[in-house]
């Protein structure tokens, strides 16, 4: 099975900073690298499919890059309602499989 | 507009069986894949199987095989989990999401429910 790790587990930041987040996959998995972002309570919403694609309707101070096991999401900017936990998932092959999160916090 | 509701909060005690469900409107319910993704209290996100609506054909994360049935009813547009002998560590926020479309090319969600939480207590 396809294991995604995540780092950091968590970072803190201030508004207006440039966040990187960083997803490692066990084996290459292509692009087929997702990343969502969770708020307290809510469900998890899509920001970025396929590695690099926006999600319709999602500022576009969310980047997604990478390909085979290393993945990066970068938020430039930093806005208030951006502090959430932000997890990516892996769709190679079943079983799908999410990273640990990554929590931003405000410093 | 698509739609995924989810049954209410439960309170159950170890033992006792359980079905949720997931009824999905505002789009064709046997053109796109049902995830289930488990999120027990303060943890991140376990993705716990999936379903075509079209034929019921599943598949499982191995941590969960054998513990929970996966099921739809394409004639209601709903999706269903199910547990036979809950137990405390069952208790968690359980979500359904829809896939992007039918076939593993589409195995990422913008559209999920609201989740149901199991609470599984003595």
């Amino acid at each position: 099975d396809i294991q995604m790790t995540q780092s950091p587990s968590s970072l803190s930041a201030s508004v207006g900073d440039r966040v990187t987040i960083t997803c490692r996959a066990s084996q290459s998995i292509s692009n087929f690298l997702h990343w969502y972002q969770q708020k307290l309570g809510e469900a998890p919403k899509l920001l970025i499919y396929s590695a690099s694609s926006l999600q319709s309707g999602v500022p576009s101070r969310f980047r997604g890059s990478g390909s085979g096991t290393d993945f990066t999401l970068t938020i430039s900017n930093l806005q208030p309602e951006d502090f959430a936990i932000y997890y990516c998932q892996q769709s190679f092959s079943p079983p799908l499989a999410f990273g640990g999160g990554t929590k931003v916090e405000v410093k | 507009e698509v739609q995924l509701v989810q049954s209410g909060a439960e309170v159950k005690k170890p033992g006792e069986s359980l079905t949720i469900s997931c009824k999905g409107s505002g789009y064709s319910f046997t053109s796109y894949w049902i995830t289930w993704v488990r999120q027990m209290p303060g943890k991140g996100l376990e993705w716990m199987g999936r379903i075509d609506p079209t034929d019921s054909y599943t598949k499982y994360g191995p941590s969960f095989q054998g513990h929970v049935t996966i099921s739809a009813d394409k004639s209601n547009s709903t999706a269903y989990l199910q547990w036979s002998s809950l137990k405390a560590s069952d208790s968690a926020i359980y979500y359904c999401a829809r896939h992007e479309g039918s076939s593993s090319y589409y195995e990422y969600f913008h559209h999920w429910g609201q989740g149901t939480l199991i609470t599984v207590s003595s």
